[in-house]
């Protein structure tokens, strides 16, 4: 069966730090994978999407970028963190276009 | 892009009591999608729907595909304390993007 992992669970980062969140997929070959926000508990807002290996769209201008260096590896990273970049980041994945999504645990970023 | 109206944005019931929450969208959708996302965790996917009309449920949930395909509902018969979270609705759009389309979330609260 197919599972998700992301890492780490929890983040603390102090301003202008880099990030870089890891998201793995095992079990299925070429899924799409997502990276979501979630600002207070609500609302899932789409950061990036991928369809294959070094194919990233974005949906959201900012300080973030995505990098799928491996097929069911996605990342999530910042050179210089802001404090609205805190919040709840979900990775996501799918087999093909029209299927549900299968969410990971997420990961709680927290910058001071 | 598409928008989904989920409604309403949280209840507050006790224990026992039934709950219905929908989502409308002013287009057409392919597929309707619910979710569950308990506190600190990813959403989890509860039910898919893929036709018109479909009815289908999961336990003590049920979920309906709407007629004109522009809109779902979920219920819950005989809530316990363990259905609290936020529940999403997600769709893809006909003719659109597959990148789903999700609501804003029903935020759910259950008195023992």
């Amino acid at each position: 069966s197919q599972t998700i992992h992301q890492w780490p669970a929890t983040l603390v980062q102090p301003v202008g730090s880099p990030l870089s969140l890891e998201c793995t997929v095992e079990g299925t070959s070429n899924p799409n994978l997502y990276w979501y926000r979630q600002a207070a508990g609500r609302g899932l807002q789409l950061l990036f999407y991928s369809v294959g290996i070094g194919q990233i769209s974005s949906e959201v201008p900012q300080n973030l970028s995505a990098s799928r260096p491996q097929d069911r590896q996605f990342i999530l990273s910042s050179k210089k963190l802001l404090l609205s970049d805190s919040g709840f980041y979900l990775c996501a994945w799918e087999n093909s276009n029209g299927q549900p999504q299968h969410f990971g645990d997420g990961t709680r970023l927290s910058i001071l | 892009g598409q928008q989904l109206n989920q409604s309403p944005q949280s209840m507050f019931i006790q224990e026992g009591e039934d709950v219905s929450m929908n989502c409308t969208s002013s287009s057409i959708f392919n597929t309707w999608l619910w979710y569950k996302q308990d506190p600190g965790e990813g959403p989890v996917l509860l039910i898919a729907l893929y036709k018109a009309g479909e009815l289908t449920s999961n336990g003590r949930l049920t979920a309906q595909f709407g007629i004109t395909r522009k809109d779902s509902f979920l219920n819950i018969s005989a809530s316990i304390p363990s259905d609290v979270g936020i529940y999403f609705c997600a769709g893809h759009p006909s003719g659109g993007s597959y990148i789903p389309t999700f609501g804003r979330g029903t935020s759910l609260i259950v008195h023992p």
